[in-house]
């Protein structure tokens, strides 16, 4: 069974600090994604990654950078926290999709961070 | 620009009633589509996909409809329960991209009423 892990269900945080969002795969899988879900948005993907050190800008990048030292662990980080980036996040991973291979995405049960 | 469209951000349906949810997108190199349902405080979890060399795929109550020429697909439930309440989101693949990167619509809530 695929599992994705996110490190907190839910986090308070004051404007301006420093927070990470830490998710981890079991799975080997070579592709990981942050995601974040706001109401009437949608899911948004913010960064992903599809290998060691390898890190790719998604749709909503700003505010956000991310690590990714180890195949099984990829992390949010906000430098600088705002009250805007109240939202959803949503870890996921997949495998390296080939040709003629088509593969759906694993989440994770989603971190509720609310910047106050 | 959206790329993938629900146009219906939300749905109410009568228990043992089918329930039709939309999606329509733009990029016709999308090559593989999927769905996902949401609870409230839970991440999304893979329902159904459909390949763009198919037209449909069925699985129990669930079945996607694939229209390549009008760029549209469906997902049929039947019969609804009221366990289906939640929030529904296409998403689509696009061809070649290795990463595996999905493109998401803004999703439906479906509200399935006993």
């Amino acid at each position: 069974d695929v599992k994705v892990t996110q490190s907190s269900r839910y986090l308070v945080k004051r404007t301006g600090e420093k927070v990470f969002l830490e998710c981890v795969q079991d799975m080997d899988h070579e592709n990981m994604f942050w995601y974040r879900q706001d109401p009437g948005l949608g899911l948004r993907l913010i960064y992903f990654s599809y290998d060691v050190k390898m890190k790719e800008k998604g749709d909503i990048p700003e505010g956000y950078s991310v690590s990714r030292e180890k195949k099984e662990r990829f992390s949010l980080i906000l430098e600088s926290a705002s009250t805007n980036q109240t939202s959803m996040y949503l870890c996921a991973s997949s495998p390296l999709i080939g040709s003629n291979l088509n593969t759906e995405a694993f989440f994770g049960q989603g971190t509720r961070l609310t910047v106050v | 620009d959206q790329q993938v469209k629900q146009n219906s951000p939300s749905l109410s349906v009568q228990e043992g009633r089918i329930s039709i949810l939309n999606c329509d997108y733009t990029n016709s190199m999308f090559d593989y589509f999927l769905w996902y349902k949401k609870y409230p405080a839970e991440g999304p979890t893979f329902l159904i996909s459909i390949s763009s060399i198919k037209d449909k795929n069925e699985d129990g109550r669930f079945t996607v409809f694939l229209n390549k020429s009008a760029k549209h697909l469906s997902l049929h439930i039947v019969p609804s329960q009221p366990g289906d309440s939640a929030v529904y989101f296409c998403a689509a693949h696009p061809y070649g991209g290795s990463q595996g990167n999905l493109i998401f619509g803004k999703g439906t809530k479906l509200s399935v009423k006993p």
